[in-house]
């Protein structure tokens, strides 16, 4: 599995637009990215996958660099329900594998 | 359509005692896969069912066992209790098995166990 590093924590504003980058250098050539996000004593939730390039959905958006080294998810317009750890997962479905997380970004969006 | 149930949501037990945890999937789900989240370690893959067969497995001592039924709803069993085995319990479910490219698994609530 790739090894992903993510900053252990970021604060942000209402209405500001939060860039949380990832970076995974050992990404292998069939792994995708992906992102999920998780509130205080509720199970994660999917938020984005991607390959390469850039993916985006109602939600985010999530770009990702020719070397596929590291990856961005972009949160447009936060609000402070957006207030959550947020995990970046590489790797994480080649064959016989599983889910595995790393220690995630706490974000803190203030009023 | 529903999401992932799991019951109950919260459990106090004694060190010692054993705890049955349940997991019903999202219609149409055939892989459920568990796991252990605390403070201390994050989260930590249990095991995954897929077809009632157990596929994979984390690093986890035998006092953690599961099961999985043919309508693929699962229950997971932690024997003789300690107390450190206090943690939110998480299952997820999706369509195939994890590794097979299906990219989305749909995680429950959640049961919070305490052990005292």
């Amino acid at each position: 599995l790739a090894k992903t590093t993510q900053p252990i924590s970021m604060d942000s504003y209402e209405g500001q637009e939060v860039n949380i980058t990832c970076s995974h250098n050992n990404i292998a050539t069939n792994d995708y990215i992906t992102w999920y996000q998780q509130f205080p004593s509720q199970g994660p939730r999917f938020i984005i996958q991607g390959y390469k390039t850039k993916v985006t959905n109602e939600v985010a958006s999530l770009f990702i660099p020719a070397d596929r080294k590291s990856s961005t998810l972009s949160l447009p317009r936060v609000s402070l329900s957006d207030t959550a750890v947020y995990y970046c997962l590489v790797g994480a479905y080649n064959a016989g594998n599983m889910l595995t997380f790393g220690g995630g970004t706490r974000l803190m969006v203030k009023p | 359509k529903a999401g992932v149930t799991q019951t109950p949501r919260y459990l106090i037990k004694t060190r010692g005692q054993q705890v049955t945890l349940s997991c019903s999937p999202i219609s149409g789900h055939r892989s459920v896969s568990w796991y252990q989240q605390t403070p201390g370690q994050g989260l930590q893959f249990l095991f995954e069912y897929f077809s009632e067969t157990q596929r994979n497995k984390g690093n986890f001592p035998g006092r953690f066992s599961g099961r999985q039924f043919s309508n693929s709803r699962s229950e997971m069993n932690v024997s003789t209790l300690e107390l450190g085995d206090s943690a939110l319990y998480l299952c997820a479910s999706s369509l195939e098995l994890l590794g097979t490219g299906t990219p989305e698994a749909f995680f429950g609530q959640g049961t919070r166990l305490t052990v005292v």
